[in-house]
């Protein structure tokens, strides 16, 4: 089945720098990968995501990017805030064309340290 | 106001009883998924379902069950047959197969179980 790696599962950075979490993957036909941001005690919220038909996709200070030869594909915030402190996770559809399963990487704890 | 909501958002239960958690969406979402989050263990499918009266096992349904009689609802049972139901629990729904390969899942708040 598809397994989905996180790293690093923590990241501390200072207001206004960049933040970058990586995921890798193991299903070749994954073809959907959403990122999702949770704040302690709440549902995770979807914040972007990517289809492998495309290499890059970039909503405001968020950006996500697809390496799909090297099975990877990453989240990217810029000009870091405190309000973007929480768990990130990515996650992946395995056996492509399942739009009913996701795998996800264990999670990213990011604090922006203000 | 569309969305998910579980219920209870706290429930504590005594070793060998049964409890039920509620998931209910008013998106007019076909599929329904139940995950379960440990710390460091990021989340887990128990048990999904792509349409009415329909449903299959996740990674992790031993000691769970679901039913799916109405589209609206997707309640999940924790059996005294889970060995480690202390967890924080998770409902999702997505369109399902009309939203073609790779639909959105949406989350609801989530239900904190303790067993005592």
């Amino acid at each position: 089945g598809e397994n989905v790696e996180q790293h690093p599962s923590t990241l501390s950075v200072q207001e206004g720098d960049s933040a970058v979490i990586k995921c890798t993957y193991s299903d070749s036909a994954s073809n959907y990968f959403p990122w999702y941001k949770q704040e302690l005690g709440k549902g995770p919220q979807l914040i972007i995501d990517i289809r492998s038909n495309v290499g890059e996709k970039k909503d405001q200070r968020i950006a996500v990017t697809l390496n799909k030869t090297a099975k990877h594909f990453s989240l990217h915030i810029t000009e870091t805030q405190p309000e973007d402190s929480a768990v990130y996770f990515c996650a992946a559809n395995p056996s492509g064309g399942s739009n009913y399963k996701l795998t996800f990487g264990k999670g990213t704890l990011l604090t922006v340290n203000p | 106001d569309g969305g998910i909501t579980q219920s209870p958002k706290y429930l504590f239960r005594k070793e060998g009883q049964n409890v039920t958690l509620s998931c209910e969406q008013n998106l007019n979402h076909d599929a329904m998924y139940w995950y379960r989050q440990d710390p460091g263990q990021g989340l887990r499918l128990i048990y999904y379902s792509q349409i009415v009266n329909d449903f299959q096992k996740g990674d992790i349904a031993e000691g769970y069950s679901v039913s799916r009689e109405k589209k609206e609802s997707f309640p999940l049972t924790v059996t005294s047959a889970q060995k480690n139901p202390t967890a924080f629990y998770l409902c999702a729904s997505s369109i399902g197969l009309a939203g073609g390969l790779g639909d959105t899942q949406y989350f609801g708040p989530g239900t904190r179980l303790t067993v005592l």
